[in-house]
């Protein structure tokens, strides 16, 4: 079963626009990361952000979390074509001892010039 | 060259054939995984592994076995491929003590 699901399913920008999308989860997590997935290619890890934080940044990613509503965004901020991709979270529950990672259904941005 | 590399990339097959997909790492993690993304779903995981002497289902392992030759090396089969099994099929690692996942570039398997 999945643990996060994506809002929303699919989003349509232009260049230069911002764009949004969250996750929401079910159980408690040690952390929530975000992947890319290019057309048919392998997910790229983007960036994670730990329980115990609200807010990260990496370059024109803003990733925040608030573990009381068990949710999170990812923003792209001034947005390119290359960005055209699905973008995933996925949680890492402190009660697995193994470790794996649980994956939304993906929010698919299309970015147009 | 890619860190987590997958054979074939693409493949399609013949109802009932057994077929491997193949997972080399040069990570030096320990963890790997087999997962299936199928349109409009997320990734489902099917069998992971801790190392050699390990091996673990995951939610959707009926009709898959898998095999963890060396700690490098990690391969899916499909014992007899039926056409619900067409679908695209990833390896990944994971590194301590995140574990986030890296992800080869994928094995598109079409069974007709």
């Amino acid at each position: 079963s999945q643990q996060g699901e994506e809002d929303p399913q699919a989003l349509s920008i232009q260049e230069g626009e911002n764009a949004t999308m969250n996750c929401s989860y079910k159980t408690s997590i040690n952390n929530l990361q975000w992947y890319r997935q290019n057309s048919g290619r392998g997910l790229v890890h983007l960036i994670l952000i730990r329980s115990n934080e609200r807010e990260k940044h990496s370059g024109r990613l803003r990733v925040t979390l608030d573990t009381s509503k068990k949710s999170s965004s990812l923003l792209i901020t001034a947005s390119r074509a290359a960005d055209t991709a699905s973008y995933f979270c996925a949680t890492n529950n402190p009660t697995d001892s193994w470790g794996k990672l649980q994956f939304g259904a993906g929010t698919q941005v299309v970015v147009t010039p | 060259d890619a860190d987590v590399t997958q054979t074939p990339r693409n493949r399609i097959t013949k109802t009932g054939k057994r077929i491997m997909l193949e997972c080399s790492q040069t990570k030096g993690h320990d963890r790997m995984y087999w997962y299936r993304q199928d349109p409009g779903l997320g990734l489902r995981l099917i069998y992971y592994s801790f190392d050699v002497k390990d091996i673990n289902k995951g939610e959707i392992s009926d009709g898959y076995s898998v095999s963890r030759q060396a700690q490098a090396k990690f391969s899916l089969s499909l014992e007899s491929a039926i056409p619900n099994q067409t679908a695209l099929y990833f390896c990944a690692t994971s590194d301590p003590p995140d574990r986030r996942a890296f992800f080869g570039q994928g094995t598109r398997l079409t069974v007709v």
